[in-house]
């Protein structure tokens, strides 16, 4: 069915470390992922995005890259800051196409 | 560029009252969303204008939520009546939805904050 998770619920890191975020997903269909992140009392925000023609794509110290063989992605923050610290969720589309399906979200707590 | 607003930010209620959200998309977004996000969880789809039409409510539960994007421009999501379970953050999103948005993706859905809602 349409479904869009992530292994881990929590992960703390210490400032200046990589960070690896994953996600599974379950509808082999699906063409286009999107990355948010959620600061505490905001919305969510557009990280980066990648379509399933791509295994890697790279953005400002960001990386998602894709397994479409074992339905997984994740993303990569490289030299993870204070200010990264937020829920992080991966997202793809209903069967439809018309309404993003979000996973439940991990939380990235970095400790300077 | 402004963002998504949304008011009120917070809203306190008794269960069976009723309740409703407002939302302003940025300018010239043509698709406007509504989201419902339980504490812990991903934002839950409830319904999807484009324009002032609705393309998508099949998880919006009508029998106490209804929504309306008069004029295709703002929206507002009402509750009546309430229940306990509906206490969450209800999230407005809007996107351009046009495939010539240079150097960004045409299904970048930009969010208000939200109004977090709780139903005692």
């Amino acid at each position: 069915g349409e479904s869009v998770g992530l292994h881990l619920p929590t992960l703390s890191v210490q400032e200046g470390d990589n960070s690896i975020i994953n996600c599974a997903y379950s509808n082999s269909a699906s063409d286009y992922f999107i990355w948010y992140k959620q600061e505490s009392g905001k919305g969510p925000q557009f990280i980066i995005d990648i379509r399933s023609n791509m295994d890697k794509r790279q953005g400002q110290r960001v990386t998602v890259l894709l397994n479409k063989t074992v339905k997984h992605l994740s993303l990569q923050i490289a030299a993870t800051q204070p200010g990264d610290s937020a829920v992080y969720f991966c997202a793809d589309f209903n069967q439809a196409g018309t309404a993003l399906i979000f996973g439940k979200g991990t939380t990235l707590s970095v400790s300077s | 560029e402004a963002g998504v607003a949304q008011s009120p930010r917070y809203k306190i209620i008794e269960k069976r009252q009723s309740v409703a959200f407002w939302c302003n998309p940025i300018s010239g977004h043509a698709t406007l969303y509504w989201y419902q996000q339980i504490l812990g969880q991903g934002p839950k789809l409830l319904i999807q204008f484009q324009n002032n039409g609705v393309v998508d409510d099949s998880q919006l539960p009508k029998d106490r939520f209804s929504a309306e994007r008069l004029k295709g421009v703002d929206s507002t999501l009402k509750i009546q009546p309430a229940k306990l379970e509906d206490s969450a953050v209800y999230l407005c999103a809007s996107s351009p939805r046009d495939p010539s948005t240079v150097g960004r993706s045409p299904y970048e859905q930009y969010f208000g904050p939200g109004t977090r809602l709780t139903v005692t």
